[in-house]
């Protein structure tokens, strides 16, 4: 069946410590996205990537670091420098919406929690 | 103003009730709308696109109005399965290749036996 994985489900961090969260696809979607939830707030945008090598800053990019190597893959790393890690992480594809006009919705893996140790 | 806005609730209904929420956005120039459906520690699940002639899906109902810039999404015959907290998703294509998609926090709803 087609969908994104993410894994793990859930992840603990030390401090000091940069961690990798994993998505991959096999939707054969162009864009992919990282977001972050937390608690009484709506999802925000860390990265995105509408094409293989390609990557763009989200709303908030800092302390995090993503690669698009591979169309089925854009691993997000929480690194050191985010001081406040602890939240639900989200990992979104959709069609390239300049394909189609626009109105492709995402659709998304089933979270990775990570909290500090 | 927020950039989409949503009441969180909660919304307390009894079963077989209708009930309807709004999510108004501030960029008039967004050009694709969606509600989607998140459960309690669950990922968000796209529910339904919301396109401008208003559009049904069995007892769901979403409406767009672009004059008063706010989208709608109606329950008929609520069911305790519909039990959840309802996104609204307003997307904007720039005409320099960017895309910002923007959630609002949420509408929660509770279907009460």
């Amino acid at each position: 069946d087609g969908g994104i994985t993410q894994s793990p489900k859930y992840l603990f961090r030390k401090e000091g410590q940069n961690v990798t969260l994993s998505c991959e696809q096999n939707l054969n979607h162009d864009a992919m996205y990282w977001y972050r939830q937390d608690p009484g707030q709506g999802l925000r945008l860390i990265y995105y990537s509408q094409i293989v090598n390609d990557f763009q800053k989200g709303d908030i990019a800092e302390g995090y670091s993503v690669s698009r190597e591979k169309k089925e893959s854009f691993p997000l790393t929480v690194t050191s420098a985010q001081k406040n890690p602890t939240a639900f992480y989200l990992c979104a594809s959709s069609i390239d919406p300049w394909d189609r006009g626009g109105n492709q919705p995402q659709h998304f893996g089933d979270g990775t929690r990570l909290s500090i140790l | 103003r927020k950039e989409v806005e949503q009441d969180p609730g909660p919304f307390n209904v009894p079963e077989g009730a209708t009930v309807a929420f709004n999510c108004t956005y501030s960029n008039s120039a967004s050009q694709s709308f969606f509600w989607y459906r998140q459960d309690c520690r669950k990922e968000p699940k796209l529910l339904m696109s919301v396109y401008s002639s208003g559009n049904e899906d069995g007892r769901f109902t979403a409406q767009l109005n672009r004059a008063s810039q706010y989208i709608s999404l109606l329950i008929r015959d609520s069911k305790l399965s519909d039990s959840a907290t309802y996104l609204c998703v307003v997307n904007y294509l720039g005409n320099f290749g960017n895309e910002k998609l923007t959630f609002g926090t949420g509408t929660r709803l509770t279907i009460i036996p």
